[in-house]
């Protein structure tokens, strides 16, 4: 059974700190990997997509991925109350040899995050 | 933008009804998912489709069917609605390949 495993939470952060989520996967050769934000009561939104190993930044958010550690993380600096919401990490795995993922995305059970003023 | 809508917001049948929940994306995507969410329990894949006509089970597809006869349409049915399918229930869709889904706003669905 492939795996998505997220910080428990929940995180809690002041307004204007950093906030910090990890992602770790168990399937070694997944691909690609994906953020999505959602707040209570709506859909999942995606805010990031990172495909390789490094860091990729978009505004305030920044994605990091570390292939060989099997781990993915999203930051948020200087947080804001409406970051308030719970992020889903997504994993899609890499199906080699005749076989396909046919897009599906393995996701992670969540961290919710309160940025308090 | 991605636009993928669901029929309904909010939708409330009885038990043993049939029930059609419809999904509908303008993206031109390969890809179709139903996902249902509840509390604790995450996103559960019901079912997806690569293609027209195509199908294939998720994880938790007891109990329901879909059909795709158009590719920018996928439809959820509910063969005899029961209490526990009262969830949330979510229609995403994406390109073939390693691109991320794009979700629609979901639809309540309660089962009286």
């Amino acid at each position: 059974q492939k795996e998505v495993e997220q910080n428990s939470g929940p995180l809690s952060v002041p307004e204007g700190a950093i906030a910090s989520l990890n992602c770790t996967y168990s399937d070694r050769v997944s691909q690609s990997f994906f953020w999505y934000r959602q707040y209570s009561g709506k859909s999942p939104e995606l805010i990031m997509s990172i495909y390789s190993n490094g860091d990729k930044e978009d505004g305030r958010f920044t994605a990091q991925l570390n292939k060989a550690s099997q781990y993915v993380s999203l930051l948020i600096r200087d947080s804001q109350p409406s970051d308030s919401a719970t992020y889903l990490c997504a994993v899609n795995p890499d199906l080699n040899a005749g076989g396909t993922s046919y897009g599906k995305l393995t996701f992670g059970q969540g961290t919710i995050l309160t940025v308090h003023p | 933008d991605v636009k993928v809508t669901q029929s309904s917001r909010y939708l409330v049948k009885r038990t043993g009804e049939k029930v059609f929940l419809e999904c509908v994306q303008d993206m031109d995507h390969e890809n179709m998912f139903w996902y249902r969410q509840d509390p604790g329990l995450g996103l559960r894949l019901i079912y997806f489709s690569y293609d027209v006509k195509m199908k294939e089970k998720g994880d938790i597809p007891e109990g329901y069917s879909v059909s795709r006869e158009k590719k920018e349409r996928f439809s959820l049915i509910l063969e005899s609605a029961s209490t526990n399918q009262t969830s949330m229930y979510l229609c995403a869709s994406s390109f073939l390949g390693d691109q991320p889904q794009h979700f629609g706003d979901g639809t309540r669905l309660s089962i009286l």
